[in-house]
């Protein structure tokens, strides 16, 4: 079955940029089935949605983020990444990947990774 | 944007218990709702999609019902493992999905 691992720096400084990737393992991200996800939660708060991306279109982030962020897939390594620049301490959170099903107009997450905690600090 | 207010925020129950968690959506979202389970430490688990389709896997205590702006996902007898917090995410704007702000499900 489908696992998602995400990696990257566990400590970013202020202003800097907030690079990670996710490997794709069992599946593949040129799947015409499946889109691919970035949700992050900061410590002891709830979901937020980041973007998702289909591996042959373009992506799509929350408003609040889409000025400093990209989200693209890497097919010859079955990896989907994310950067985020400029970060604060608000971005300091666990940021999970996951694999986002179509289903007509419904859209659900149905494969997680097991998240990576990033903290914001100098 | 679509707002989702889950109520209540938490609660508490028993093993054995019905326990039903409301989200309510700020616009209609028809059934482009689903709801998810996260556990202290992991990564939230699907649990429902198109408002009321069971995930493949997940136990048929849990089901969901609703359209439109009001939803509920209900566990008709509360097991020792589903005291998580629980998540509903509605993807009505497709370009632009949103989370509830979760209800936390305790003894």
């Amino acid at each position: 079955q489908v696992q998602l691992q995400e990696s990257g720096p566990g400590l970013v400084k202020p202003s800097r940029t907030l690079s990670l990737t996710c490997t794709v393992s069992g599946g593949s991200v040129r799947s015409g089935a499946d889109y691919w996800s970035w949700i992050r939660q900061s410590p002891g708060k709830g979901l937020e949605w980041i973007g998702f991306i289909f591996h042959s279109g373009s992506p799509y982030y929350t408003p609040s983020l889409k000025s400093r962020l990209v989200i693209s897939v890497d097919t010859s390594n079955n990896q989907l990444s994310l950067r985020l620049n400029s970060v604060t301490a608000a971005d300091t959170a666990i940021y999970y990947c996951a694999r986002m099903k179509r289903e007509g107009g419904n859209y659900y997450f149905d494969v997680w990774g097991q998240g990576i905690l990033v903290t914001v600090s100098s | 944007d679509i707002q989702l207010t889950q109520s209540p925020s938490s609660l508490s129950a028993s093993v054995g218990d019905r326990v039903t968690i409301t989200c309510r959506a700020s616009q209609s979202i028809s059934t482009y709702l689903s709801w998810y389970q996260q556990k202290p430490g992991k990564a939230p688990k699907l649990l429902i999609f198109a408002a009321s389709k069971l995930q493949s896997g997940v136990p048929s205590r849990f089901s969901g019902s609703g359209a439109g702006t009001d939803f509920t996902l209900t566990i008709s007898s509360l097991q020792p493992e589903d005291f998580a917090t629980y998540y509903c995410l509605q993807s009505f704007t497709s370009l632009v999905l949103s989370f509830g702000g979760g209800t936390k499900v305790e003894i």
